[in-house]
C-alpha cells in the first residue's frame, strides 16, 4: 500500500516564485526523501531527510520534516522551467524497501 | 558512471509472447530493484535483489519472472502477460540496499501489452 499521501497533487507557478509540495505518511519512518520525475523518465534523487533531523537544505531545496506530524514538506526556491517535473516522496521504515507517495506535478510557466 | 542503462526503451508484446527486459548498472552496487509505474501513479516495488539473492518479491504474479545474473545485470522475464500490465517498467540500483541508500533510476522501458 502506499506510504506517503502528496498535496497538492499539481501546482502551476511562474517562474522565480517559490513551490511547496507536502508529503504526509501513516506509520514511523527510518527516513524520508524526495525524488524528481521528469515525463516518462526515471526518477533522480534529491536529497534525503533521517527521522531525527528537522530540516535540511540543498542548492535551492529545502526539506522540513515534523515526525510528530508525519509529514514533511519540499520548497523549491527559485523556481525555473526546467523543475517543470513531479515530485515525489519516499519512506522506509525499514532495510531495502522503500515506498513512493502519490506524488505533485510541478510546471513552472517561463 | 553513476548511469543505470535499461533496454529495450520500448516493448509491445501480445499475450502469448515471452520477452525480457534488460536492466545494467557498472557502479559496483550490491542492490537492484523492478518498480512497475502506472500512468500518473508512483512507482511501485516489485521486486530486490540484494547481493545476487533476490530478498522482495512484492507478491508480483509469476508471469513476471526476475533474474540477476551477476552483480551488473538484473533481467525481467515476461510471459503470458495482461493488458493491464502495460505500464513503465524502471530499474533501480542502490550501493547495499540499505533504506538509506540513495536509488539510481534508469530510463525505463514503457511496456504495451496488446
Amino acid at each position: 500500500s502506499q506510504q506517503g499521501e502528496e498535496d497538492p497533487q499539481a501546482l502551476s507557478i511562474q517562474e522565480g516564485e517559490n513551490a511547496t509540495m507536502n508529503c504526509s505518511y501513516k506509520t514511523s519512518i527510518n527516513n524520508l526523501q524526495w525524488y524528481r520525475q521528469n515525463s516518462g523518465r526515471g526518477l533522480v534523487h534529491l536529497i534525503l531527510i533521517r527521522s531525527n533531523e528537522r530540516e535540511k537544505h540543498s542548492g535551492r531545496l529545502r526539506v522540513t520534516l515534523d515526525t510528530s506530524k508525519k509529514s514533511s514538506s519540499l520548497l523549491i526556491t527559485a523556481s525555473r522551467a526546467a523543475d517543470t517535473a513531479s515530485y515525489f516522496c519516499a519512506t522506509s521504515g525499514g532495510y531495502q524497501k522503500v515506498t513512493f507517495g502519490t506524488g505533485t506535478k510541478l510546471q513552472v510557466i517561463p | 558512471d553513476t548511469e543505470v542503462t535499461q533496454t529495450p526503451k520500448h516493448l509491445v508484446m501480445g499475450m502469448t509472447n515471452k520477452k525480457s527486459l534488460k536492466c545494467e548498472q557498472h557502479m559496483g552496487h550490491r542492490a537492484m530493484y523492478w518498480y512497475k509505474q502506472k500512468a500518473k501513479k508512483p512507482p511501485e516495488l516489485m521486486f530486490v535483489y540484494s547481493y545476487e539473492k533476490l530478498s522482495i518479491n512484492e507478491s508480483v504474479p509469476s508471469r513476471f519472472s526476475p533474474e540477476c545474473p551477476n552483480s551488473s545485470l538484473l533481467n525481467l522475464h515476461l510471459h503470458a502477460l495482461q493488458p493491464e500490465d502495460s505500464a513503465l517498467y524502471l530499474c533501480a540500483s542502490s550501493r547495499t540496499g540499505s533504506s538509506t541508500d540513495t536509488q539510481y533510476f534508469g530510463p525505463g522501458t514503457r511496456l504495451t501489452v496488446l
